[in-house]
């Protein structure tokens, strides 16, 4: 029953260091996405994924990586965090097609000192 | 490439009073188009969403938007605004590719939109 959720829901990490970002969704939804929200920015695309083993790159995926060995899971992770990584964090799922529509989770807000 | 322009970053509104937020896009192929809601420190909540058929499209909480293929817009609009209404919306709009494949949304930079009482 808990849809789509984020953890951590905040977090503190300093530059260089590994940071991973979990998501999981419970609707069997075959789309799952990373995006990052920065004030001025909007909401902007880091990865994608349209099935398991199946991920591409958005339009800010530098410094960041995916996997998705399961339907339900979609970890993003920073291998060596920057400051302008700071950011909330949203990941969302999709059932594709007919609608596409995207169901977001709560947000991580993570910074990096 | 797609892009989705948002006309005013604030706009303000007395309760009651007819809401309007502008969104116009561009796309290659025929969009699908959303409006997301995000109050402070939550997700992202669909408002409402045009994929194809009817350009009229009622939402929850009482929005609707329209689509002008002509004008390449997606309007939002709510007859009377509720203090509730307060909130930062988004539109967005994706891209299906002709194999039913479709990659993220491109968002918006956004509207607030504040309610005076």
């Amino acid at each position: 029953d808990a849809g789509i959720t984020q953890s951590p829901r905040y977090k503190i990490t300093e530059t260089g260091r590994q940071v991973t970002l979990m998501c999981h969704q419970t609707w069997s939804h075959s789309y799952m996405f990373w995006y990052r929200q920065d004030l001025g920015h909007g909401l902007r695309l880091i990865y994608y994924s349209a099935a398991a083993d199946i991920t591409d790159k958005g339009e800010v995926p530098d410094g960041y990586v995916v996997s998705r060995s399961k339907t339900e899971n979609f970890p993003l992770t920073l291998e060596s965090a920057t400051r302008s990584q700071t950011s909330v964090y949203f990941c969302a799922s999709s059932p594709g097609w007919p609608t596409y529509e995207q169901y977001f989770g709560p947000g991580t807000r993570l910074t990096v000192t | 490439a797609q892009s989705v322009t948002q006309l005013g970053s604030h706009v303000s509104v007395s309760e009651g009073a007819l809401v309007l937020l502008r969104c116009n896009y561009s796309s290659s192929v025929p969009p699908y188009l959303f409006w997301y809601v995000q109050y402070p420190n939550q997700g992202l909540q669909l408002l409402l969403k045009y994929t194809t058929g009817a350009t009229l499209v009622k939402g929850i909480n009482g929005f609707e938007a329209e689509f002008k293929k002509s004008e390449t817009s997606f309007h939002l609009t709510k007859p009377s605004a509720h203090m509730s209404d307060a909130a930062e919306y988004f539109c967005a709009v994706i891209t299906i590719y002709s194999g039913g494949g479709a990659d993220g949304l491109t968002f918006g930079k956004g509207t607030h939109l504040i309610i005076q009482p």
